[in-house]
């Protein structure tokens, strides 16, 4: 069955310190990734996008991820956290099978001052 | 604002109730979704609208969960017969062309006693 998996579901860093979430779908076809976030009291917003070409991609707040194919991974990361990324994040792929983004269970982020 | 509009916000209803809830997406976008998300999930696809089609909608759904979007413009969800298992945030997003890129409302809260 197609699934995305996020390794880890709690997470505490202090500020400055590097971050690096885990992704992994299991699916051979097309996919277009995503990483979505979701701020305390705020909806789901895009964070950044893969479709196709540079498998680094950057999105806002200097987050970028990786598209490694071979491993089905998808990595989101930042080089120095700030406390304003407290959050929980997600990790979904769109895949070529259907309609539907496949969503990993999440990540919640929490940056201590 | 031009975002993504649902309403109302918190739901609180007794067992056995009917209720319904409505999302009003970006003008321009032509594909809704609904999902429905639990403490320590990523969202569950429940239906997919393309205009005023219904083109998919989760094998997981009961049919007590029906879905509308008359004119290809806003949108309901309505659940009959709520139970406490209902109880969740409902989602609702739209989309224009880039598959899986969704654009979120704040959500609905059910809460069914």
């Amino acid at each position: 069955a197609q699934s995305v998996s996020q390794h880890n579901h709690h997470v505490i860093l202090s500020e400055a310190a590097s971050l690096e979430l885990g992704c992994n779908y299991s699916y051979g076809g097309t996919v277009n990734l995503f990483w979505y976030v979701q701020y305390p009291g705020q909806h789901l917003q895009l964070l950044l996008k893969y479709f196709s070409g540079d498998p680094l991609v950057k999105g806002i707040k200097g987050f970028e991820a990786e598209f490694i194919k071979s491993k089905f991974s998808f990595n989101l990361r930042k080089p120095s956290v700030q406390w304003s990324d407290t959050a929980e994040y997600f990790c979904a792929v769109y895949m070529d099978s259907n309609y539907q983004l496949i969503w990993g269970a999440g990540t919640k982020l929490i940056i201590k001052p | 604002d031009t975002g993504v509009s649902q309403n109302p916000r918190h739901k609180i209803t007794k067992r056995g109730q009917n209720v319904t809830f409505r999302c009003d997406p970006i003008s321009e976008h032509n594909r809704l979704y609904w999902y429905r998300q639990t403490l320590g999930q990523g969202p569950e696809f429940l239906t997919y609208f393309q205009n005023e089609a219904q083109l998919e909608k989760s094998r997981l759904l009961s049919d007590r969960f029906s879905a509308e979007r008359p004119k290809g413009s806003f949108s309901t969800l309505e659940i009959q017969r709520t139970e406490q298992g209902d109880s969740a945030m409902y989602l609702c997003a739209s989309s224009s062309t880039s598959p899986g890129e969704l654009f979120f409302g704040e959500g609905s809260r059910l809460t069914v006693l």
